[in-house]
């Protein structure tokens, strides 16, 4: 199975903040690989697929890139809806798996 | 257009339990679809993927030969056949449609989530 790591775990960030999110797989996934936010209580929510086409209504300061096995996330200028838990995952095979998720807090 | 997933509550260990997810304002039978679950605290983690027609099925390690999932395409109704639980099924169970833009897979609907708990 492919393995997934984030980093950071956890992030403070103020209000206008450009964060950075990193994902890594086990191999090479090419860019097989989907990033969802989720808040607390909530489903998640599709922000990028493709490690770099954003979906449909997502803000244009969330974007994506990397492939193989390196991928990140950034946000451009954080803001306050955006504070929550970060998850990439990949599907390039089964089973698909997720990261352990970045939880991005106020600083 | 949402999923709207049922079935949750409270078993003992070594019971079972049946999920129902219900899709509406889109067509059910075009899609692929999956589950997905949540442990209390923790992070996502995937379980099962049904193709459109149901002929193809994948599952976690995790809960291959005690979950399955299905579908029945003319209720709009996806499932998911527990058994076998444990206390670490404890969980929101949540279904997701799965487009493929190919040859690039993503779970864009989600449901709200149902939640198992397995305790005596």
């Amino acid at each position: 199975d492919i393995q997934l790591t984030q980093s950071p775990s956890f992030l403070s960030a103020s209000v206008g903040d450009r964060v950075t999110i990193t994902c890594r797989a086990s191999q090479g996934i090419s860019s097989y690989l989907v990033w969802y936010q989720q808040k607390p209580g909530k489903a998640p929510k599709l922000l990028i697929y493709a490690a770099s086409t954003l979906q449909s209504g997502v803000p244009s300061r969330f974007s994506g890139s990397g492939s193989g096995t390196e991928f990140i996330l950034t946000i451009s200028s954080l803001q306050p809806e955006d504070f929550a838990t970060y998850y990439c995952q990949q599907v390039n095979s089964y089973p698909r798996t997720f990261g352990p998720g970045t939880k991005v807090d106020i600083k | 257009v949402q999923l709207v997933e049922s079935g949750g509550g409270l078993v003992k260990p070594g019971g079972s339990l049946r999920l129902s997810c219900a899709a509406s304002g889109f067509t059910f039978s075009d899609h692929y679809m999956s589950w997905i679950r949540q442990a209390p605290g923790k992070g996502l983690e995937w379980l099962s993927y049904i193709s459109a027609s149901g002929r193809t099925i994948y599952y976690a390690d995790s809960v291959k030969g005690r979950f399955t999932i299905s579908r029945d395409n003319a209720k709009s109704l996806l499932y998911l056949q527990m058994n076998s639980l444990r206390a670490d099924d404890t969980a929101v169970y949540y279904c997701a449609r799965d487009r493929l833009t190919v040859p690039h897979w993503y779970s864009d609907l989600w449901g709200r989530g149902t939640l198992v708990t397995v305790s005596s």
